[in-house]
């Protein structure tokens, strides 16, 4: 157990509807990575979010947006959901915002499945 | 732009086996690199991570890695495999800070299955 929470662990939903994705990271951590992983694309950045602020941002598309609330959990909202957007994403967190010589700890994921 | 290149996509092994599993990242610069693995249904675990210093890494469960800066490689090994090694496994480059691209660039993944 890494201490990264994500909720809800499955999702199925329709196409062009919209869904919200929720992460905890590790008591201490400030930093709020998200990552999708797909069998065509593989692992691939999103964005990161440290102390309530966008950090860097990644392949992430216009239809996705994250934030980062005072509490630091972060939500990342999926909108006009395609069918290409079945995938698992992954929140990740870590202490600082560098990400450079920061370990990034993984929750478990929740699995979209847009139908 | 960065990228991770992991050469093999599937490994097949049978237990006590050996295994190496090759991992090219294409950024010159100064990198920080990492291992990761996935067990079935399970998260991404870190594995071990390479910074700085001593070039060949130590890290959980008998696994190491080796960094050669000149070849731009960062392999995977383990000397002899269990029958709950089988994960797949992802190699990953964190550049430095301040890139648009994000901050960790994984590989597409190996697949190890070790056969009992």
């Amino acid at each position: 157990d890494s201490g990264v929470t994500q909720t809800p662990k499955h999702l199925i939903t329709a196409t062009g509807q919209r869904v919200t994705l929720r992460c905890s990271p590790r008591s201490g951590d400030l930093s709020v990575y998200w990552y999708q992983q797909s069998l065509d694309q593989g692992l691939q950045f999103l964005i990161q979010y440290y102390n309530g602020e966008e950090r860097a941002k990644g392949n992430i598309l216009e239809r996705f947006s994250a934030q980062q609330f005072p509490d630091l959990h972060s939500e990342l909202n999926l909108s006009s959901l395609e069918l290409g957007d079945s995938a698992l994403y992954f929140c990740a967190s870590s202490v600082d915002a560098s990400g450079y010589q920061e370990t990034q700890y993984f929750g478990p994921g929740t699995r979209l499945l847009v139908l | 732009a960065q990228s991770v290149s992991q050469h093999n996509h599937h490994v097949i092994l049978s237990e006590a086996a050996s295994l190496e599993l090759g991992c090219n990242y294409s950024y010159g610069g100064t990198v920080n690199l990492f291992w990761y693995v996935q067990y079935p249904g399970q998260h991404l675990q870190l594995l071990l991570k390479y910074f700085s210093g001593d070039p060949l890494v130590k890290g959980i469960k008998g696994f190491e890695a080796e960094f050669i800066k000149s070849k731009f490689s960062f392999n995977l090994r383990k000397p002899s495999v269990q029958w709950s090694d089988t994960a797949e496994y992802f190699c990953a480059v964190a550049g430095p800070p301040g890139g648009s691209q994000g901050n960790l660039i994984f590989g597409k993944g190996t697949k190890l299955s070790v056969k009992p």
